[in-house]
């Protein structure tokens, strides 16, 4: 049974620069969440995915932004990169509207 | 605004300690408590809670949620050094996403 894939493990960009970020869900779940984690703290909801539309979303600003395909798989994009969007950021996915979130392994993103 | 607060922040035992880890909350529509431990990336489900003064227990690991109090702890009996990571408690309310606290930090010495 296949967990929550994320890729890639590590990434490094400059400031200004865009960033995407992909995500596949655990078997059999259709919704996805993001998550950011900065150091030491705990993470953050960014937006969540469900039939390929953005359901709810967290106190993020526009260069935060996603798309769900058909197979659940998702996306994370975020344009306009600042040294603050540093952190590790976490894909979950659960089954419709359950309350069980499962993660995956996470991005290390560095904004240099 | 909703929040959930951990404690201690962190902690450092021996193994075979016993650790308490503390969650409070205050939330409006509260739906579920969740914890989870994160060791090096991905959160790995624990617990998820409901319904108050139910014990939920797995192995040496158990957590119990009151309601009234809006508190919830975590509970790790004879611990050992692969117990060591950052314990991570989170809210539902009655919209999707999951709100965490910072965590709590176990580290057990051999």
């Amino acid at each position: 049974d296949a967990g929550v894939t994320q890729s890639p493990t590590h990434l490094i960009k400059t400031r200004g620069q865009q960033v995407t970020l992909r995500c596949s869900p655990k078997s059999g779940h259709d919704t996805v969440s993001w998550y950011q984690q900065a150091l030491g703290q705990g993470p953050q909801f960014i937006f969540q995915y469900y039939e390929e539309e953005e359901r709810q979303r967290g106190n993020f600003p526009d260069r935060f932004s996603g798309h769900q395909f058909p197979n659940y798989s998702s996306e994370l994009n975020v344009n306009a990169l600042l040294l603050g969007d540093s952190a590790l950021y976490l894909c979950a996915s659960t089954l419709g509207s359950t309350d069980t979130q499962y993660f995956g392994p996470g991005t290390r993103l560095t904004v240099l | 605004e909703d929040k959930v607060v951990q404690s201690p922040l962190s902690l450092v035992v021996h193994e075979g300690d016993t650790v308490t880890l503390n969650c409070s909350y205050e939330v409006t529509n509260f739906r579920s408590l969740l914890w989870y431990k994160q060791e090096k990336k991905a959160p790995t489900f624990l617990f998820m809670l409901t319904s108050s003064g139910i014990e939920k227990k797995s192995g040496r690991l158990s957590s119990i949620l009151d309601k009234k109090e809006l508190f919830s702890i975590l509970n790790i009996t004879a611990t050992q050094t692969g117990d060591s990571a950052v314990y991570l408690c989170a809210f539902r309310s009655n919209d999707y996403k999951l709100s965490f606290g910072a965590g709590t930090t176990v580290t057990v010495r051999a």
